[in-house]
Formats: structure tokens, sequence, C-alpha cells
């Protein structure tokens, strides 16, 4: 199975602020990478789909880089709604995997 | 607008059985994969099992093979998860979620979950 590893685990951050997580698979996923948001009591969310891509209605402050192993999602400038977890995923191959989670809380 | 509705969960005792619905609406309900993935209380995401739109290829994880079968009826835009020989480490909440019709294995659209507790 691959193995997705999130960094950090959490983190403290401000409104406005620039937050950035990354994610590493253990073996090349190419491009095969997705992005989720989750809030506490609620059902995850579609952000980026391989590795890059904005789904559609996801503000743009959202990106993804990457491929290969390495993979980062960026909140460019970090608003209060966007307070919650997130969770990488590789659609490489089944049984398809997510990484641990990051949960970004307020400072 | 796309719905995904899931139904089924509650207490059930260490080895006894489950039948998880979803039920489905606001797209053309055949036409996409979908999938089971659950998360035990304060963990993170794990995917259960997939099924194609035709009922084809179906595919578990580890964890469940052999005890979880899924399923679906394209007549009643549902889908289904029958659990036996339920666990402890089963207690999660279920979500049922749509394959992005791109065959990509993103995950475009969640249901709200069902709790499933297994406990004596």
């Amino acid at each position: 199975d691959i193995q997705m590893t999130q960094s950090p685990s959490s983190l403290s951050a401000s409104v406005g602020d620039r937050v950035t997580i990354t994610c590493r698979a253990s073996q090349s996923i190419s491009s095969y990478s997705n992005w989720y948001q989750q809030k506490p009591g609620k059902a995850p969310k579609l952000l980026i789909y391989a590795a890059s891509s904005l789904q559609s209605g996801v503000p743009s402050r959202f990106s993804g880089s990457g491929s290969g192993t390495d993979f980062a999602l960026t909140i460019s400038s970090l608003q209060p709604e966007d307070f919650a977890t997130y969770y990488c995923q590789q659609s490489y191959s089944t049984p398809w995997t997510f990484g641990q989670g990051t949960k970004v809380e307020i400072k | 607008e796309v719905q995904l509705v899931e139904s089924g969960g509650g207490l059930v005792q260490p080895g006894g059985s489950l039948r998880l619905s979803c039920a489905a609406s606001g797209f053309t309900f055949s036409t996409y994969s979908m999938n089971w993935v659950r998360q035990a209380p304060g963990k993170g995401l794990e995917w259960v099992s997939y099924i194609s739109g035709s009922s084809d290829t179906i595919y578990y994880a580890d964890s469940v093979k052999g005890r979880f079968t899924i399923s679906r009826d394209n007549a009643k835009n549902s889908l289904y998860l029958q659990m036996n020989s339920l666990r402890a480490e089963d207690t999660a909440v279920y979500y049922c979620a749509r394959a992005s019709f791109y065959g990509d294995g993103r995950f475009d659209y969640w249901g709200q979950g069902t709790l499933v507790t297994v406990s004596s």
C-alpha cells in the first residue's frame, strides 16, 4: 500500500497568513494527488485534484503543487472559514489512501 | 444539485451485522462509480470499498475484505454496504462518496455520513 505522510500534523496561524501543508508519498504517484478540507462534524470537501487543479467552486486562494512523491497545499491568505483539518489522498492505485491530516488552528 | 444521504447506522454488538444505504440524487447515478469511506472517532479517513457504475468492478480494503459487501441498485439510485462480523475497530462514521466521472480516483461529492458503533 502507498503511505501518505503529511506535515505538520497541526499548525497555528493568523487570518491573512500564507499556509503550506506538505504530503509525501511512499512511492511515485505521478500527479494522482488530491486534497480535502474537513470541518468538525462535516463531510470532507474536495479542494484540489490531480495535484494542482482547483475543484469547481473552491476559492482561488487554495492551490496545489507537486508531482512524483512530494506534494503541497497552499492557502495564500488564510480566512476565518479555512480553519479546518486538511487531508491529502493518493488516487494512483488501490487501496486509495489518505494522509493522517493537518489541523489548521487559529493563533 | 448532487445529494448523497446515508442511513442505516446504529449500535450493534461485536459479531453482528448492519446494512448501510446511500440515496443519491441530482446526477445520473448509473454512470458514476461510488465508494464508502470511513472515519473512526477522532481519527483520519480510511477508504473502505469501491464499485463501478455497472457493478462489474469492485474493490475492498484489506481490513474489511471477506466481511463487507458493496452493492448498488441503479434503478433505485442507491448504494449499499452490507457489514458482517463487525468488530470494535469498525466503529466509525461511514461516508458514501462519488468517484469523479474521469476515473482519476478523486471523491468529488460526499454524503453527511452515518455513525456505526460496535460495542457490547
